[in-house]
């Protein structure tokens, strides 16, 4: 079953403007991590955020978790058209399983030049 | 180094055959998942390894599937009589440890006519 939802289900903007995907999720977590996704392949890591964090930056990117509302936000700066992909959010169970990650549909974004 | 590696990149088989599908870890790993992604999806949970043995294998859809890790490294996904619904893409994942960041192989894209 699907937990996290993101939000929007598609995003297309020009180059060099800001992109925010958006995830929601229903059960305790452990932490929340961001994906990639080139062509339905492999996906790509992009960064973890644990239960008691808040924020967390990673060169443009800046992921916020908000366990009160049981939501995260990805923020992509100054987007280029490599940055055309699929994102999904996956989060991992508090608890014993931590290391099941589940995943919503994801969000396609299209960077155009 | 190495990054996951999933052999084969594309399967083609007939509906009742019996399937194998390789995933060769990053060195060092202890944990190993499998996951499945359909058309549209986000990917979903098989099976997770800690070392040789299949600690959650509780998102194996049915008893055609079955997964192997015999000396701890290298794992198989064993899939017999296919269905047409068993086309999708089936990814192998790696990670240190449980809990932590997990790392993607390219998945094998399995096609049931």
């Amino acid at each position: 079953s699907q937990q996290g939802e993101e939000d929007p289900q598609a995003l297309s903007i020009q180059e060099g403007e800001n992109a925010t995907m958006n995830c929601s999720y229903k059960t305790s977590i452990n932490n929340l991590q961001w994906y990639r996704q080139n062509s339905g392949r492999g996906l790509v890591h992009l960064i973890l955020i644990r239960s008691n964090e808040r924020e967390k930056h990673s060169g443009r990117l800046r992921v916020t978790l908000d366990t009160s509302k049981k939501s995260s936000s990805l923020l992509i700066t100054a987007s280029r058209a490599a940055d055309t992909a699929s994102y999904f959010c996956a989060t991992a169970n508090s608890g014993g399983s931590n290391y099941k990650l589940t995943f919503g549909k994801g969000t396609l974004l299209t960077v155009n030049p | 180094g190495a990054g996951v590696s999933q052999t084969p990149s594309n399967k083609v088989t007939e509906k009742g055959k019996y399937v194998e599908l390789r995933c060769d870890p990053i060195s060092g790993h202890t944990a190993l998942y499998w996951y499945r992604q359909s058309l549209g999806q986000g990917p979903e949970f098989l099976i997770y390894f800690q070392g040789t043995g299949a600690a959650d294998d509780s998102g194996l859809p049915n008893d055609r599937f079955f997964a192997v890790r015999p000396e701890g490294s290298v794992s198989t996904l064993k899939i017999q009589r296919t269905e047409r619904g068993d086309s999708a893409v089936y990814l192998c994942a790696s990670s240190l440890d449980k809990g932590v960041k997990q790392f993607f192989g390219p998945g094998t894209r399995l096609t049931v006519l």
